[in-house]
């Protein structure tokens, strides 16, 4: 089992749609979590973290379920140029650097005019 | 305004060959990795390091070297190439501690 899976997508959404991605861990003492974009043939950068009482910036809402393993992350009043790949990223139980920022292989997201 | 910088951008080897990815950061990050991207893989960690003189090993790092001179300077050797090495690296460094990952813009590689 990986250790941080998502659904690779991709999610094709019209304008104005609201739509959610969810992303499951392994281990259970993870201690943060992260949303990343990434843009087509692009560095990715952070979106967002993600609290244990969810939080929200923008059209954007994270959420944080310990008791199933996933985070989540909502984008309300979906725009073209939110189309892209969104990235889950945890970190372990001790912060030592090795393997400790894991990847997910990312949900990619189509918002279509 | 520079933060991580990684030369060279593009890079088309022949198999056996070695060559080294730069990467710089400004921005006084002890902490820098190199990580790989294939398709429906994910970032993989290659390598990283804490600090100058301190590097670890990540998920994949056969056929790679690190080293650490400098807080600034953290460059990717590649041994002798395989086409198994054709990949987008990135280099990112964040403050010990966070989250916060800050990327290069990506080195893309075939190894022919």
């Amino acid at each position: 089992r990986k250790e941080v899976e998502q659904d690779p997508g991709p999610f094709n959404v019209p304008e104005g749609a609201t739509v959610a991605f969810n992303c499951t861990y392994s281990n259970s003492a993870s201690q943060s979590f992260f949303w990343y974009r990434q843009d087509c043939r692009k560095e990715p950068k952070l979106l967002m973290s993600v609290y244990s009482s969810g939080n929200e910036d923008g059209r954007f809402t994270a959420q944080l379920n310990r008791a199933s393993q996933y985070i989540s992350l909502l984008i309300r009043d979906s725009k073209l140029s939110d189309s892209a790949t969104y990235l889950c990223v945890v970190i372990g139980p001790l912060d030592t650097g090795r393997r400790a920022l894991t990847f997910g292989s990312g949900t990619r997201l189509q918002v279509q005019p | 305004n520079a933060g991580v910088t990684q030369t060279p951008k593009f890079q088309v080897l022949k198999t056996g060959q070695s060559m080294t990815l730069q990467c710089a950061q400004d921005m006084n990050h002890e902490y820098m990795s190199w990580y790989r991207q294939d398709p429906g893989m994910g970032l993989r960690l290659i390598h990283y390091s804490v600090g100058a003189g301190i590097t670890d090993q990540g998920e994949v790092p056969n056929g790679y070297n690190v080293s650490r001179s400098t807080t600034e300077d953290f460059p990717l050797r590649l041994l002798s190439a395989a086409p198994s090495q054709t990949s987008v690296y990135f280099c990112a460094s964040r403050p010990v501690g966070t989250g916060e990952l800050f990327f290069g813009e990506g080195s893309r590689l075939t190894v022919l």
